[in-house]
């Protein structure tokens, strides 16, 4: 079985660019979380997809933040401009409930 | 809004030791708890899972044991190995939502 896809791995952009991250997650797996991890923190999360339906996003800092999962699949993340704060690694997850969460590679970003 | 945490923060230890990671959490009504290791630079692999209805799961040197009534769960690694060394994070799912602690960086020492 196929685990969570991410991609690009790594990303260094400057301040005030723009990037995007892509997750496809375990197939048949409804809910596809998005999750903010700074070093030496656990993982925050940003937000929280059933479906194609936005079930938690809170915690999105919607000013420059947004994500999307069209079909019900795969998910885009982006964050436009960016800021030397957001410099951290994005994991995607995702889940079919009580099993638990599985989790991608992550994408580290580092922002200059 | 479930609070996790973990103790200690970090942990060294020589190689063939026995140990135990902690995880508390301040609310009780979980359904499930499950146990990750990061190593540096990489995703959430995950270890082991407990279902609230379980007290404990095991898997090769690892054991997890869930007391939901006290808001705890432990991790017991087994005569640790070199290759353990990694952060240690534990999420209890509340409802549809998944709570982290902030994680145990363990170092087994050669």
């Amino acid at each position: 079985e196929a685990g969570v896809a991410q991609s690009p791995r790594y990303k260094i952009i400057e301040k005030r660019q723009s990037v995007a991250f892509w997750c496809n997650p375990i197939s048949g797996h409804a809910t596809l979380y998005w999750y903010q991890q700074i070093l030496g923190q656990g993982p925050k999360l940003l937000i929280q997809f059933q479906n194609n339906g936005v079930v938690d996003d809170s915690q999105l800092p919607k000013d420059r933040f947004s994500a999307e999962r069209l079909k019900g699949v795969d998910s885009t993340l982006k964050i436009q401009p960016a800021k030397l704060e957001d410099s951290a690694v994005y994991l995607c997850a995702s889940s079919l409930g009580t099993p638990g969460l599985f989790f991608g590679e992550g994408s580290r970003l580092t922002v200059l | 809004k479930q609070e996790v945490t973990q103790i200690p923060a970090a942990l060294s230890v020589p190689e063939g030791e026995n140990l135990v990671l902690n995880c508390s959490f301040t609310d009780s009504a979980i359904y499930n708890l499950q146990w990750f290791r990061q190593d540096p630079g990489k995703g959430l692999t995950s270890l082991l899972l407990i279902q609230s209805s379980q007290r404990e799961q095991t898997s090769g040197r690892l054991n997890a044991s869930l007391d939901k009534s006290s808001g705890r769960s432990t991790l017991y690694i087994a005569a640790s190995q070199p290759g353990d060394s990694a952060t240690y994070l534990c999420a209890v799912m509340d409802g549809n939502q998944f709570y982290f602690g902030t994680g145990t960086s363990l170092t087994v020492i050669p």
